[in-house]
């Protein structure tokens, strides 16, 4: 089993649909993250759950909602999107030691989303 | 404000020399550092790390190098080769419950 996957791997959507994006970690880590990569630009850091907790919130529009129900699952729930929405979402999860460090982050295969 | 900088968007090199990537970062806090590689439409898989405590790790063709007092860190890719035509992060830790910081990557492509 690989360690982090993510389904679907393309989604095509309309701008009135609501989708959502899965994630899960097989790794036994305890911190798991939602970033966004547009084309030439750098990765986009989303939603942090550390410990289920969300943590940081990146200035995220409302019409991406995550969702963190235990460590080993993510999801990221998309409703009334955009074209320039469309973009490679990628999942990462990492072990996170209170009040020490964030471990190596470890990617899933991300995500293609197109919006038309 | 950029914390982790990668100044060179992209690199080519010919197949069998040395690759450089370089990474500099501001924030004095750092003390861990990564390198990712990302193919396109993939996630970035990870590659090395180093900790401050040392100036060199090495791990196979790949070395990462640590200069401290220069805020500054590189990755050596020796023999280049075409399988390692890609994006390469650069990323940035330090203690406390916070993500890495990541650079805006640097593309790779190694010319047969």
């Amino acid at each position: 089993e690989t360690g982090v996957t993510q389904t679907p791997r393309h989604l095509v959507m309309g701008m009135t649909n609501k989708k959502s994006l899965k994630c899960e970690q097989h790794l036994g880590h305890n911190a798991m993250y939602w970033y966004k990569q547009s084309a030439k630009k750098p990765l986009e850091l989303m939603f942090v759950y550390n410990f289920k907790e969300q943590t940081e919130n990146n200035s995220v529009p409302s019409r991406f909602s995550p969702e963190c129900p235990n460590s080993s699952h993510l999801f990221l729930h998309l409703h009334t999107l955009q074209p320039e929405d469309s973009a490679l979402y990628l999942c990462a999860s990492s072990r996170v030691w209170e009040y020490e460090r964030t471990d190596t982050q470890y990617f899933g295969p991300g995500t293609r989303l197109t919006v038309l | 404000d950029q914390q982790v900088k990668q100044n060179s968007p992209s690199l080519s090199v010919q197949e069998g020399r040395i690759s450089i990537l370089n990474c500099d970062y501001t924030n004095s806090m750092f003390d861990y550092f990564l390198w990712y590689k990302k193919y396109p439409a993939e996630g970035p898989t990870f590659l090395i790390s180093i900790s401050s405590i040392k100036d060199k790790n090495e791990d196979g063709r790949f070395t990462v190098f640590l200069n401290k007092s220069a805020k500054h860190l590189s990755l050596h890719i020796v023999p280049s080769q075409p399988g390692d035509s890609a994006v390469y992060f650069c990323a940035a830790s330090a203690v406390g419950n916070t993500p890495l910081v990541f650079g805006k990557g640097t593309r790779l492509s190694v010319i047969a």
